[in-house]
């Protein structure tokens, strides 16, 4: 059965640790994405790869690291510098179109950090 | 730049009525444009998606949107309203030569008896 895993579904963390949030995919798509979410707000990017071993920072990258080692996997750790991390986070896949536009993503159910 | 906005940001409809849910892009040049669906405490589900083929996509759970290249719009319709509709519901945006998709501030929409 195809499609994107997020783990944990809910986390917390105290304040002053870092967290690593994971995200692996069964769908072969060569781009990854993570999102942040807040209430009554929209998505906002905070880092994308589109091939192994290479990604870019979004709108929001600020106090988060990712790394790309394996197709299937994009793990998204929440550092200390984060200042306000509490949200829910959304990772997502997409094939590569090929078209000139971006393709479909497909998103994960979904981690909801929570700082203590 | 490019962008998207969702007019609205609560929609409040009967059970039974029309959905309306509106969107607007700019782009110089036709854009792929998606609508997704989200549940509460879940992901984002694609509804449907316009690629310049049909200018009416029709997708899931009875929902359709219209392409207006001259309104710039992207408009989500569903003749009858559900209750189990009731969801946010999110426009985005993939311009060309873009290699992300940029959404919308989203809708949420409440479905009462």
């Amino acid at each position: 059965d195809g499609g994107i895993t997020q783990s944990p579904k809910y986390l917390f963390r105290k304040e002053g640790q870092n967290v690593t949030l994971s995200c692996e995919q069964n769908l072969n798509h060569d781009a990854m994405y993570w999102y942040r979410q807040d209430p009554g707000q929209g998505l906002r990017l905070i880092y994308y790869s589109q091939i192994v071993n290479d990604f870019q920072k979004g709108d929001i990258a600020e106090g988060y690291s990712v790394s790309r080692e394996k197709k299937e996997s994009f793990p998204l750790t929440v550092t200390s510098a984060q200042k306000n991390p509490t949200a829910f986070y959304l990772c997502a896949s997409s094939p590569q179109a090929g078209t000139g536009f971006a393709d479909t993503q497909y998103f994960g159910p979904g981690t909801r950090l929570t700082v203590l | 730049a490019q962008s998207v906005t969702q007019l609205g940001s609560h929609v409040s409809v009967s059970e039974g009525a029309l959905v309306l849910l509106r969107c607007n892009y700019s782009s110089s040049v036709p854009p792929y444009l998606f609508w997704y669906v989200q549940y509460p405490n879940q992901g984002l589900q694609l509804l449907l998606k316009y690629t310049s083929a049909a200018t009416l996509v029709k997708g899931i759970n009875g929902f359709e949107a219209e392409f207006k290249k001259s309104e710039t719009s992207f408009h989500l319709t569903k003749p009858s309203a559900h209750m189990s509709d009731a969801a946010e519901y999110f426009c985005a945006v993939s311009p060309r030569g873009y290699n992300k998709l940029i959404f919308g501030a989203g809708t949420r929409l409440a479905v009462h008896p």
